[in-house]
């Protein structure tokens, strides 16, 4: 079985450009979860989707940050225009229906670095 | 809200050590709790869990027990090999759609 696929690996961009990261859930899963993990911190949930519907984006900061799943499937994180303090890994996971006991899989993460 | 609480690192042992590192949460109601290791240069894996008051979860040599009366989830290994260096997450989540609340990890270095 396939696992989480994220894509690109690593970026490096400057402060105030835009910048996009991908995710591709585990076939079959239905919910969808992109997390921040600051260096030293644990990852912090920033939005979760059951399907293509929002579930929690509270902790999105949403004057910065967008994400869409559009068919259900895969994912865009968008980050415009990027912080120095977005520098952090952004990881995908994904389970298969969001609750509470399921394993929640992750991906590999996509490191970025503001400067 | 939700918190979990780790002991900082990082933990330094020698191989064939034993292993405990504490993690202790506060919570309503009975949240579901997990410990995730993420290897060096790889992504957030599950190690164990347990859904449930007195529920013991286990793998790969290591155990946690879900202790409701002191509300800890402390995770041990009796012998610890140089593979088991990496970083350990404890973390919950409660009932419903909530989402997961992670500690801010553990780093496990051990040496030959």
């Amino acid at each position: 079985e396939a696992g989480v696929a994220q894509s690109p690996r690593y970026k490096i961009i400057e402060k105030r450009q835009s910048v996009a990261f991908w995710c591709n859930p585990i076939s079959g899963h239905a919910t969808l979860y992109w997390y921040q993990q600051i260096l030293g911190q644990g990852p912090k949930l920033l939005i979760q989707f059951q399907n293509n519907g929002v579930v929690d984006d509270s902790q999105l900061p949403k004057d910065r940050f967008s994400a869409e799943r559009l068919k259900g499937v895969d994912s865009t994180l968008k980050i415009q225009p990027a912080k120095l303090e977005d520098s952090a890994v952004y990881l995908c996971a994904s389970s298969l229906s969001g609750g509470p006991q399921e394993t929640q899989y992750f991906g590999p993460g996509t490191r970025l670095l503001v400067l | 809200g939700n918190s979990v609480t780790q002991m900082e690192g990082p933990v330094t042992l020698s191989e064939e050590a034993f292993l405990t590192i504490n993690c202790t949460y506060t919570a309503t109601g009975y949240p579901s709790l997990f410990w995730y290791v993420q290897y060096p240069g790889e992504g957030l894996q599950l190690l164990l869990k347990a859904t449930k008051a007195d529920d013991k979860g286990s793998n790969k040599g290591f155990e946690a027990t879900y202790r409701k009366e002191t509300t800890s989830f402390h995770l041990e290994k009796g012998s610890v090999q140089v593979s088991d260096s990496a970083v350990y997450f404890c973390a919950l989540r409660g009932g419903g759609y909530q989402k997961v609340t992670f500690g801010t990890g553990t780093k496990l270095q051990v040496i030959p």
